[in-house]
């Protein structure tokens, strides 16, 4: 199947920096990348939508100006977590949409785990 | 709406056994049926999807059980083995494969040698 991959897995970060966080399809083309939030033993929110070539649809409740996103290619996404705070601590995931014609899988990274002391 | 209800919460299921996980949902909308596992620590992995056309779809020891009527589908996990033991989610978008997922709260599984 198709792999996406995320950089980095882990970081860990001071209260008030910024964090940018990757995703890559690294066999496929992904004209659409989705990502996603995940607090410990919770399901997986979906933060905002990411087309290739325009700006990110973010879901409602969801800081546009704190969580930028930008999808420059069509094998790279990243996720920018500005002035991060101890309650934006999570798990982040990305995924991405791998197919043609009618035929279409969303394939999900292994995750970015953001710490904020 | 555009909740996806997931249950149990956890599951406890013998080796050899069958472990059947239920979602239900209201909006008929939804044209996309996908289950992920999940370990700890690590993205979800597609297990197996549907879509409302079919009623059920098997890929080896998973089959998803589809409702179209009663708005549910199940996810049946045969002969379960300890490796199996993960976190299990369903899902469903309204843009078939390509749209963005609402996800169950997921159902702990775990498989007893």
């Amino acid at each position: 199947g198709a792999v996406v991959s995320q950089h980095p897995s882990r970081v860990i970060c001071k209260s008030g920096t910024s964090v940018k966080i990757e995703c890559r399809s690294l066999d496929f083309q992904a004209t659409t990348m989705f990502w996603y939030r995940q607090f410990p033993k919770q399901s997986l929110m979906l933060m905002a939508t990411s087309n290739e070539g325009s700006k990110a649809t973010y879901e409602q409740g969801v800081e546009k100006d704190k969580f930028l996103i930008n999808h420059a290619s069509l094998t790279l996404s990243t996720l920018t977590v500005t002035s991060a705070h101890p309650e934006d601590s999570s798990f982040y995931i990305c995924s991405a949409v791998s197919g043609t014609g009618s035929s279409y899988e969303q394939y999900f990274g292994p995750g970015t785990r953001l710490t904020v002391t | 709406q555009q909740q996806v209800k997931q249950s149990p919460q956890s599951l406890i299921v013998q080796k050899g056994g069958i472990s059947i996980i239920n979602c239900a949902y209201e909006n008929t909308a939804f044209d996309y049926f996908p289950w992920y596992q999940q370990f700890p620590g690590k993205g979800p992995a597609l297990l197996i999807a549907i879509r409302p056309d079919v009623s059920e779809k098997k890929e080896g020891r998973f089959t998803i059980s589809f409702n179209k009527s009663a708005k549910q589908f199940s996810l049946h996990i045969m002969d379960s083995q300890p490796g199996d033991s993960a976190t299990y989610f369903c899902a469903a978008s309204t843009e078939g494969s390509q749209g963005n997922l609402i996800f169950g709260k997921g159902t702990k599984l775990s498989v007893k040698p």
